[in-house]
């Protein structure tokens, strides 16, 4: 069975501080899918980036880069140069090519990033 | 491009009472996805169709919950009849064939229900 584990509840930084969110997954199949969706404020669901288990290049888009290590079954996220904007709960996902594209979630991370 | 559209965004009502919630994915998307968000157990997959039929629906709580999609641009949500621990945000979610980019799920802005 898949599962993600963002161990880390609540981080708060103040503006301009770097900051790393973690995500662990678990899974047994050998071609899975990686995602981070944002949750801000207003409760919609943002899609930030999806990663394919057979790329493990990593990605910088802007302030955000994510790494993605299959030796540790890791997704982290991290933000630099925190903005106040980026305050929202951010939530990694799983995603199998088995079957179909069934998401599993993360419990999601709150950033409170203060001025 | 539109995104998926949900309507209410937001829905107050009392125990009881029938609740009928409703999306519209992406055009050209054929699979659709309801999920659930609760304090207590975050986000949780209800059901989802590939070309308009249901294809697990182990998600769905009880028989109180139903939901159909009777096209390729509509699906709907009920709750009959529904009670307080309903109470909470429903999103609905779009993607087109695995495999390819369209993979992605993309989500509607959620209805807020709330149950009296």
């Amino acid at each position: 069975a898949q599962k993600v584990t963002q161990a880390q509840t609540e981080i708060s930084v103040v503006e301009k501080e770097d900051v790393t969110l973690d995500c662990v997954y678990e899974t047994r199949d050998t071609t899975y899918y990686l995602f981070w969706y944002k949750q801000p404020p207003s409760g919609e669901l943002v899609f930030l980036i999806r990663r394919n288990s057979f790329d493990e290049q990593n990605e910088i888009s802007g302030r955000y880069s994510w790494n993605f290590q299959k030796s540790t079954s890791s997704f982290n996220f991290t933000i630099t140069a925190s903005q106040v904007v980026d305050s929202a709960v951010y939530f990694c996902a799983q995603g199998s090519n088995t079957g179909f594209q069934k998401l599993v979630f993360g419990t999601g991370t709150r950033l409170l990033v203060s001025p | 491009d539109a995104g998926v559209i949900q309507s209410p965004r937001h829905e107050v009502t009392e125990m009881g009472q029938e609740v009928t919630l409703r999306c519209k994915p992406i055009s050209g998307h054929d699979y659709l996805f309801w999920y659930r968000q609760t304090m207590m157990r975050g986000l949780e997959l209800l059901i989802y169709f590939n070309n308009n039929v249901p294809i697990d629906d182990s998600g769905m709580p009880e028989d109180r919950f139903s939901a159909k999609m009777p096209n390729a641009s509509f699906s709907t949500l009920k709750i009959q009849p529904s009670e307080p621990r309903d109470s909470a945000v429903y999103f609905c979610a779009s993607s087109g064939l695995a495999g390819g980019p369209q993979e992605t799920q993309y989500f509607g802005p959620g209805t807020r229900l709330l149950v009296l």
